[in-house]
């Protein structure tokens, strides 16, 4: 079964540490993103990436970082510089780059600065 | 910078009342897209809409995308408990290859 998966599911920060999440899809997708969900409101977009090796800055970069090494693969990592880290964060996927025939989302990963 | 605005942010309604939710886009858009997010869930794409006027139905789910292919709208019927969630409409960036998301309108059902 295709999909796109998200792990960890939970995930606990110390202040000043830097942690990668995970996402990866067997869709066969060129087109992956990054969003970040905090309670009650929208999707801002982080990173997104139309191809290997390439990535553009969405709307709130600052404080992460992305790599595109392999088609599947699109690892977030969320940087000490991020002041304000906790929130949901969402990874999605597409065949295009404008989505057309939709965005397949991931289960999401929770990360909470303890 | 092209915006994609959804009202309202939130509606509560009996269970059984009907149920609209509206999407306004800045620019015209090629296509409208809109997805489905269940509370601790993830979103999940429903529909897309790519001509002038059209209505597309999902059960008690009617999706529609305006003349100008600058707004839309989803109408729920006789509204279910099942239907709780947010929804979301989102249409291509002109910013980039990529899509702009609503904020999106949260809906509660009071069974």
């Amino acid at each position: 079964d295709g999909g796109i998966t998200q792990s960890p599911k939970y995930l606990f920060r110390k202040e000043g540490q830097n942690v990668t999440l995970s996402c990866e899809q067997n869709l066969n997708h060129d087109a992956m993103y990054w969003y970040r969900q905090d309670p009650g409101q929208g999707l801002r977009l982080i990173y997104y990436s139309q191809i290997v090796n390439d990535f553009q800055k969405g709307d709130i970069a600052e404080g992460y970082s992305v790599s595109r090494e392999k088609k599947e693969s699109f690892p977030l990592t969320v940087t000490s510089a991020q002041k304000n880290p906790t929130a949901f964060y969402l990874c999605a996927s597409s065949i295009g780059g404008q989505g057309s025939y939709g965005y397949t989302f991931g289960s999401g990963t929770r990360l909470t600065v303890v | 910078g092209q915006q994609v605005m959804q009202i309202p942010q939130y509606q509560h309604v009996q269970e059984g009342e009907d149920f609209t939710t509206y999407c306004n886009s800045s620019t015209t858009l090629s296509n409208i897209q809109w997805y489905k997010q269940r509370p601790g869930g993830h979103p999940v794409f429903l529909i897309q809409l790519v001509k002038s006027g059209e209505v597309k139905k999902q059960k008690r789910l009617t999706f529609q995308f305006g003349e100008a292919k600058k707004n839309s709208s989803l109408h729920i019927t006789a509204t279910q408990t099942t239907d709780v969630g947010t929804y979301f409409c989102a249409g291509p960036s002109n910013a980039g290859n990529m899509l702009t998301f609503g904020g999106g309108t949260r809906l509660m059902v009071k069974p």
